[in-house]
């Protein structure tokens, strides 16, 4: 139980351009999804919360403006990083709360390896 | 001062033996406390939770919780090559907005000497 997919696994953009990734949980209902950005070397930084049927609650330095956060269902949320820049490239991974199993455990989805040249 | 605070490492430890990985926190009002494993180029997976005072086992690791002295510890025994990794501490605090957050520790990178 527990499982947490995203996609893509990995991409790679050109400056300027959208990226969309999607971050789904495959079998429990998510009403709590977290987005976290990790640079090489570098621990986890939450960069937003999002709740189903609600706007994304953005974390202190992070543009709501840049980095577009959807949660339309209980099981999907997406990130749009709009007119991507090389210093967007990252690890991106999202993450889901099962209520019904913990509180407060999270389950992280596999991430997303950006590039932008 | 960082809310949650690791040993970087490198930790190195022989296989089969035990390792020791150590986290404080700052904020008092912590509740929930939780060790992922992550491996090079992974995602993190969840490998203990923690809520009460004490030790709780599972499997060859045990977490120990000592809030009076806002520590975190995790024990892992009989050590084996496929452990080392990178192991982060979480530490869940509620947020004024009642949105609960989880804070990272900086992580403990293992090494499992063979």
């Amino acid at each position: 139980g527990a499982v947490v997919s995203q996609h893509p696994s990995w991409v790679i953009c050109k400056s300027g351009t959208s990226v969309k990734i999607e971050c789904r949980s495959l079998d429990f209902q998510a009403t709590t999804m977290f987005w976290y950005r990790q640079f090489p070397k570098q621990s986890l930084m939450l960069m937003a919360t999002s709740n189903e049927g609600s706007k994304a609650t953005y974390e202190q330095g992070v543009e709501k403006d840049k980095f577009l956060i959807n949660h339309a269902s209980l099981t999907l949320s997406t990130l749009t990083v709009t007119s991507a820049h090389p210093e967007d490239s990252s690890f991106y991974i999202c993450s889901a709360r099962d209520v019904i199993l913990s509180a407060y455990e999270q389950y992280f989805g596999p991430g997303t390896r950006l590039t932008v040249t | 001062q960082k809310e949650v605070e690791q040993n970087s490492g490198p930790l190195s430890v022989p296989e089969g033996a035990i390792a020791s990985l150590n986290c404080t926190y700052s904020d008092r009002g912590s509740q929930s406390f939780f060790w992922y494993r992550q491996y090079s180029g992974k995602s993190p997976e969840l490998i203990m939770s923690i809520y009460s005072n004490g030790d709780k086992e599972d499997g060859r690791f045990t977490a120990q919780l000592n809030k009076a002295s806002q520590y975190v510890s995790l024990l892992i025994r009989d050590s084996q090559p496929s452990d080392s990794a990178t192991y982060l501490c979480a530490v869940y605090h509620p947020t004024n907005f009642g949105n609960e957050k989880l804070t990272f520790g900086t992580g403990t990178r293992l090494t499992i000497i063979p």
